[in-house]
């Protein structure tokens, strides 16, 4: 097993350049997440999947779209980057309710 | 609302020393989980223990050990005899049970440990 990869592991944008970071697991996880990791604030919840065609907003949601057509992926678009989404990104998985497997983490950098 | 804290920013203690890292936690739902995880140097995010509202018996795992108080709302974390490779950011998070499939895990804030020789 995998686990959980994502891609890229780097990134360097410029403002208002759109990309999408990747997230599959091999786990046959329901549930799916994406959170950003910002220096003093742990970690905080962007959007989240419960199964395949069902999507929801986190904590901080602005910014970011999310679309689950398959169990496996979850990937997460920026639309439109701004320096203030220059962070540590991390997609995670579980088994309903219980603890999350996190990916490596990419680290988007925008100029 | 959910509330995880973890009030030691940055702990700091000599090889071979005991070290407990505190979280207290916030919520109005009865059922829940604790989570403890590490993040080392690398950056990836490790779990470490799963703690259900229920079940309020600590835990040991080697020189892990996990000490659960629904009473003062806290689940803190011992390491025992710490090591150089202990060093990491400790992540201490909560999971509501009520809300089913759908529950948010919510996080603390970390507390960076150093552990040096």
């Amino acid at each position: 097993n995998a686990g959980v990869t994502q891609t890229p592991k780097f990134q360097v944008l410029k403002t208002g350049q759109s990309m999408t970071l990747q997230c599959a697991q091999d786990m046959n996880h329901e549930y799916m997440s994406w959170y950003r990791q910002d220096p003093g604030m742990g970690l905080r919840l962007i959007h989240y999947s419960v199964g395949a065609g069902i999507t929801d907003q986190g904590e901080v949601p602005n910014g970011y779209n999310v679309s689950r057509s398959t169990t496996e992926d979850f990937p997460l678009r920026l639309l439109s980057a701004a320096p203030s989404q220059t962070s540590v990104y991390f997609c995670a998985s579980s088994y309903g309710a219980n603890e999350q497997f996190f990916g490596p983490g990419t680290r988007l950098t925008v100029l | 609302a959910q509330k995880v804290t973890q009030a030691q920013t940055e702990i700091s203690v000599v090889e071979k020393e005991d070290v407990t890292l505190d979280c207290v936690y916030e919520t109005r739902d009865t059922t829940y989980y604790l989570f403890w995880y590490k993040q080392p140097p690398s950056g990836e995010l490790v779990f470490l223990i799963r703690r259900n509202s229920f079940d309020e018996q600590n835990e040991i795992s080697g020189r892990y050990s996990w000490n659960f108080q629904k009473s003062t709302s806290s689940f803190n974390f011992t390491i025992t005899a710490s090591q150089v490779v202990d060093s990491a950011v400790y992540f201490c998070a909560l999971r509501d049970l009520n809300t089913g499939t759908a529950s948010k895990l919510t996080f603390g804030t970390g507390t960076r440990l150093q552990v040096t020789l």
